[in-house]
């Protein structure tokens, strides 16, 4: 079945220690989305990238870097994290985030990270 | 560690009643609309959408309505299950400014055997 993966499930770091959270997908969509989810709350919109471009939330902290290196793949890079990024992290597509017609965004099972 | 989190609103229904969740929306010029379903510990899963030149859809079990003259989002689920457990969000989204979708707060539904 096509669809959005995230690995790993579950992450564990240590405070300052880089992490990197990865996202696949076969639905070959061409926009892909980060987002943050803390515990009783909406998810948050990081960034995204519309093919090779990036865009970035006005309020996304420096800390946090993605790359995609193609059409399949987006990781999340969490440069330096703090207690305070604990979360889930929710990995999207959608089909053309340009388009008049708006496209449904699928998301992934999502990765649980804790910092200690 | 993770900040503490917001009370959701909570929706307690009764196995094989009706369940009504409603979500006030913001942006008046929002043309689309989604209503995912989150299970603990798993991703949004995608339940319905409508567009804003509609005022109702249905899907299996479930059907949304859209009321723009008051920017109000529902979302019906016939015959709740215990399955159907979750937190449930609206989401709006608006063209005009790249297809962001903007998150409600979201509503538990707690269903009782």
């Amino acid at each position: 079945d096509a669809m959005v993966i995230q690995n790993p499930r579950y992450q564990v770091t240590q405070f300052g220690k880089p992490v990197t959270l990865s996202c696949s997908q076969t639905l070959n969509h061409n926009v892909m989305y980060w987002y943050q989810q803390k515990s009783s709350q909406a998810p948050k919109l990081l960034f995204h990238y519309y093919d090779k471009d990036f865009n970035n939330e006005a309020d996304t902290p420096d800390n946090f870097q993605s790359r995609r290196p193609n059409t399949s793949f987006c990781f999340l890079d969490i440069r330096s994290p703090g207690l305070g990024d604990a979360a889930m992290y929710l990995c999207a597509t959608s089909r053309d985030r340009r388009s008049r017609i708006q496209e449904t965004q699928y998301f992934g099972p999502g990765t649980r990270l804790l910092v200690l | 560690g993770e900040s503490v989190g917001l009370h959701l609103p909570t929706l307690s229904v009764q196995e094989g009643d009706n369940s009504i969740i409603n979500c006030a929306y913001s942006n008046s010029a929002s043309d689309y609309f989604i209503w995912y379903k989150q299970e603990s510990g798993k991703g949004p899963q995608f339940i319905i959408d409508i567009r804003s030149n509609m005022d109702k859809r249905q899907g299996q079990r479930v059907t949304v309505l859209l009321n723009k003259t008051v920017k109000h989002l529902s979302l019906q689920i016939a015959a709740t299950q215990p399955g159907d457990s979750a937190v449930y969000f609206c989401a709006e989204n608006n063209h005009n400014q790249g297809g962001k979708l903007i998150f409600g707060q979201g509503t538990e539904l707690s269903v009782k055997p």
